[in-house]
């Protein structure tokens, strides 16, 4: 299995509303990441978990909360967020952290109203 | 810090031509860099990475990479392009740092487009 699972795939919601993202793997890797991709962009690092802790948050907002629940799991909540949230939400995983490749679920499509 | 360049927004080949995406890379140290495709719509896919060894990596679908120091150089390479290949293309480099606290930086991104 190779596979980053990411549900949902499309996540339309209020700037009032609280929703979760969440990213399985079971691949036995230790590292697991959170990145943001807005249209024809490189994704942006968000936050890194290494042995389930977070390791590096890029100064995101406080209005996007991660949750690393066990190794294989991995969430994102989110609440209040505002319209330029908007973007494609993509969760990695890999053996460890920088070293070796990373594997991409397919994403969120995040729309904010 | 480290960091990748591509200089191409857009690379067009012809089906069955050699294509070459660029990139170039900046890094204090040993360089880990990767190269990523992106499908519209899809997450990212690994293709192929240099950690030390052979100047010449090769990487899936018929891709390969050559390392060069001397120039920072890192393009990714395919003998005959299809038409299959076009897609958006991400060099990407290690940022030095303690392993837990490591993280990958990618480059602008290349989209590549093969014509019939």
């Amino acid at each position: 299995d190779t596979e980053v699972t990411q549900t949902p795939k499309h996540l339309v919601m209020g700037m009032t509303n609280k929703k979760s993202l969440k990213c399985e793997q079971h691949m036995g890797h230790r590292a697991m990441y959170w990145y943001k991709q807005k249209a024809k962009k490189p994704p942006e690092l968000m936050f890194v978990y290494s042995y389930e802790k977070l390791s590096i948050n890029e100064s995101v907002p406080s209005r996007f909360s991660p949750e690393c629940p066990n190794s294989s799991l991995l969430n994102l909540h989110l609440h209040a967020l505002q319209p330029e949230d908007s973007a494609l939400y993509l969760c990695a995983s890999s053996q460890q952290a920088g070293y070796t490749e990373a594997f991409f679920g397919q994403g969120t499509r995040l729309t904010v109203v | 810090a480290q960091s990748v360049a591509q200089p191409e927004d857009q690379v067009n080949v012809a089906e069955g031509n050699p294509l070459t995406v660029k990139c170039t890379y900046s890094v204090s140290g040993n360089p880990y860099l990767f190269w990523y495709v992106q499908y519209p719509n899809r997450g990212l896919q690994f293709l192929l990475k240099y950690i030390t060894g052979d100047n010449l990596v090769k990487g899936s679908y018929g891709f390969e990479a050559e390392f060069n120091k001397s120039q920072t150089s890192f393009h990714l390479k395919k003998p005959s392009a299809l038409v299959s290949d076009s897609a958006l293309y991400f060099c990407a480099v290690r940022d030095k740092g303690h392993s837990s606290a490591s993280k990958i930086i990618f480059g602008s991104g290349t989209r590549l487009s093969i014509r019939p």
